[in-house]
């Protein structure tokens, strides 16, 4: 059955470095998604890109972040300068129609 | 905006036991409704849907029936199993807003 996949599965960075996080989304889907988990708390969505662009974002989502589709099976996340409070889980999730989304396994993200 | 409400947890039961997990939900437009199961140290793995009122979603052992009338969407399984332990998720999409909106999640243990 086809996967959504992230790489990598954990990532450990300091304060204010560019963190990029990799998802390869499943391969027919159109829509690409990013969502954040900080520990203890809800999962909240981050961003959406479809043809080649964000379709929507939330406040999260501020200068910082960046998506991209470099190629044709990658999506990824960028975080500039990363800041303590950007540590979290980071779900990538992809969906063939603007329904059901499918979840990758997830990269959690530590700053110090 | 749209909103999940889900019963607070933690939830412990023995094996065999019954278990429900309220959600309840605040909507624009026509939503769609998820569970999802985060198992330890994994991702979100899509368990059920449903898209329209009175439609039942069921995986697993596991069920939910979209009442629109109470606007809740509530888990049930008849017979737990300790490798049910998970965290799960009640989560929407509606017309016009793909976006997936969660609940807090509701950790359940199972214990034999």
């Amino acid at each position: 059955e086809p996967e959504v996949t992230q790489t990598p599965s954990h990532q450990v960075t300091q304060m204010g470095q560019e963190v990029i996080l990799r998802c390869v989304p499943i391969s027919n889907h159109l829509y690409f998604y990013w969502y954040r988990q900080i520990l203890g708390q809800k999962v909240e969505f981050l961003v959406s890109f479809y043809n080649n662009e964000i379709s929507e974002k939330s406040e999260i989502f501020d200068d910082q972040f960046s998506v991209e589709r470099p190629d044709g099976s990658n999506f990824t996340l960028k975080i500039r300068s990363t800041k303590l409070e950007d540590s979290a889980m980071y779900f990538c999730a992809s969906s063939e129609y603007q329904e059901t989304q499918y979840f990758g396994p997830g990269t959690r993200l530590l700053v110090l | 905006g749209n909103s999940v409400t889900q019963m607070e947890g933690p939830v412990t039961l023995s094996e065999e036991a019954f278990l429900t997990i309220n959600c309840t939900y605040t909507a624009t437009g026509y939503p769609s409704l998820f569970w999802y199961v985060q198992y330890p140290g994994e991702g979100l793995q899509l368990l059920l849907k449903a898209t329209k009122a009175d439609d039942k979603g069921s995986n697993k052992g596991f069920e939910a029936t979209y009442r629109k009338e109470t606007t809740s969407f509530h888990l049930e399984k008849g017979s737990v199993q300790v490798s049910d332990s998970a965290v799960y998720f009640c989560a929407l999409t509606s017309t016009n807003d793909y976006k997936l909106s969660f609940g807090a999640g509701t950790t359940v243990t199972v214990r034999a």
